[in-house]
């Protein structure tokens, strides 16, 4: 057990540019979340994945971000046309069934929109 | 509505002395309810966690927390802070009516001074 990991941790890019994140969960957990956190705030929920099925998407998830878990493993995390206000960490979590025992959650990616 | 309430910022204590965190909730049945800590640039790691049963709850690196329901608190507290604890602290309630989500507050920084 690696844990969930994340990649790149860190990305700058210029506004609108199109940027894409990569998160590993722990290899048997089913389900993968993907929460946004901007300075001086708590996580706040993007979308969840239960195995391949994205099955909720926030309403901060907006029509230029797009995630994917194409075989139930990995995610990637796309978001076209970048802005200013997309600066933010976006953290990927993972749990085994139900999310009610806790995420364990990834290091993040950083992202800088200049 | 869900929601968490974390009311102090910031916070200084002294090296091994006492801690207490504080966490409001807002949730229309039995919640459950986390925290977090999160050290600078990465993810968060879960300190304890309450579901059912015993009201105080104990966590990892020391830590504790008491559900106390008549006051929609889970203040979290630790006897003796130690320099390592430094951190930000974040409380999480849900789940979310889908079951897929949990709400953060928006933490709060310790710093420990010698």
């Amino acid at each position: 057990d690696t844990g969930v990991s994340q990649d790149p941790r860190h990305k700058i890019t210029k506004r609108g540019q199109n940027v894409t994140f990569r998160c590993d969960p722990i290899s048997e957990h089913n389900r993968l979340y993907w929460y946004r956190q901007t300075l001086g705030q708590g996580p706040e929920f993007l979308t969840y994945f239960q195995n391949e099925a994205q099955l909720e998407k926030s309403r901060l998830l907006s029509d230029r971000f797009s995630a994917e878990r194409p075989k139930g493993s990995f995610s990637t995390l796309e978001i076209q046309r970048t802005e200013q206000g997309d600066s933010a960490m976006y953290l990927c979590a993972s749990s085994l069934g139900d999310s009610y025992y806790g995420y364990t959650f990834g290091s993040g990616t950083r992202l800088t929109v200049v | 509505a869900q929601s968490v309430t974390q009311p102090d910022i910031h916070i200084t204590v002294s090296e091994g002395a006492s801690l207490e965190l504080r966490c409001n909730y807002s949730y229309g049945a039995t919640p459950y309810l986390f925290w977090y800590v999160q050290s600078p640039g990465q993810g968060l790691q879960l300190l304890l966690k309450y579901f059912s049963g015993d009201t105080l709850v104990q966590g990892i690196k020391g830590f504790e927390a008491e559900f106390k329901r008549s006051q929609s608190s889970f203040n979290l507290r630790k006897p003796s802070v130690h320099w390592s604890d430094a951190a930000e602290y974040f409380c999480a309630v849900g789940p979310s009516n889908t079951g897929n989500q949990f709400y953060f507050g928006t933490g709060t920084s310790l710093t420990v001074i010698p």
